[in-house]
């Protein structure tokens, strides 16, 4: 199985700032890569596919890039609605999830 | 619009079995293939399997092998995951999610609401 190494594992930021999460894989992926939010209680939802196309109707300041094994997610400007735990995927193979990265405000 | 609809929640004793169902609408239900995700309490997604509604073949994740089963049943546009010989560690909420025709799994758009399946002496 290709395992996907996720980091970090939580943060803290204030509304406003920069967020970057990263997600590396144990091999080469290519771009086969997707980022999902989810909020407490609530099932996931697809936010960035390929690695870097935004699903379409997913605000702008969230963006993906990243292509191998090493890849970003960010969001440009957080927001207190952003707050949520955020889940690389890989597809390369079986697909397997990065283990999270919870998104608090500071 | 494009929806997954599960069954209820369900509460097991452990070695039982169980079956969650999830039924599709607003598209054509053998266009997609359909996966399954569980997300224990409090812990992150893992993934189990998927099955091909068109053909009915399915790919499962090693851990799961010899204990779950996937099928579905077209003419209602519902997919079904049993998960048999239940430990207490199976506690976790099941979701389905729709993945893309394609030999690769893909992303998976949308998801279903989740079935808690709660196993418990």
């Amino acid at each position: 199985d290709i395992q996907m190494t996720q980091s970090p594992s939580s943060l803290s930021a204030s509304v406003g700032d920069r967020v970057t999460i990263t997600c590396q894989a144990s091999q080469d992926i290519s771009n086969y890569l997707n980022w999902y939010q989810q909020k407490p209680g609530k099932a996931p939802k697809l936010l960035i596919y390929d690695a870097s196309n935004l699903e379409t109707g997913v605000p702008s300041r969230f963006s993906g890039s990243g292509s191998g094994t090493d890849f970003t997610f960010t969001i440009s400007s957080l927001q207190p609605e952003d707050i949520a735990t955020y889940y690389c995927q890989q597809y390369d193979n079986l697909p397997t999830f990065g283990g999270g990265t919870k998104v608090e405000i500071k | 619009q494009v929806q997954l609809v599960q069954s209820g929640a369900e509460v097991k004793k452990p070695g039982a079995s169980v079956k969650v169902s999830c039924k599709a609408s607003g598209y054509t239900f053998t266009g997609y293939y359909m996966h399954w995700v569980r997300q224990a309490p409090g812990q992150g997604l893992e993934w189990m399997g998927r099955i091909n509604p068109n053909s009915g073949g399915t790919n499962y994740a090693q851990k799961f092998q010899g204990r779950v089963t996937m099928t579905r049943d077209t003419s209602i546009s519902t997919a079904y995951m049993e998960l048999s010989r239940l430990r207490s560690d199976d506690t976790a909420v099941y979701y389905c999610a729709r993945g893309p025709y394609q030999p690769l799994g893909g992303w998976f758009d949308p998801w279903g609401q989740g079935t808690l399946v709660t196993v418990s002496s």
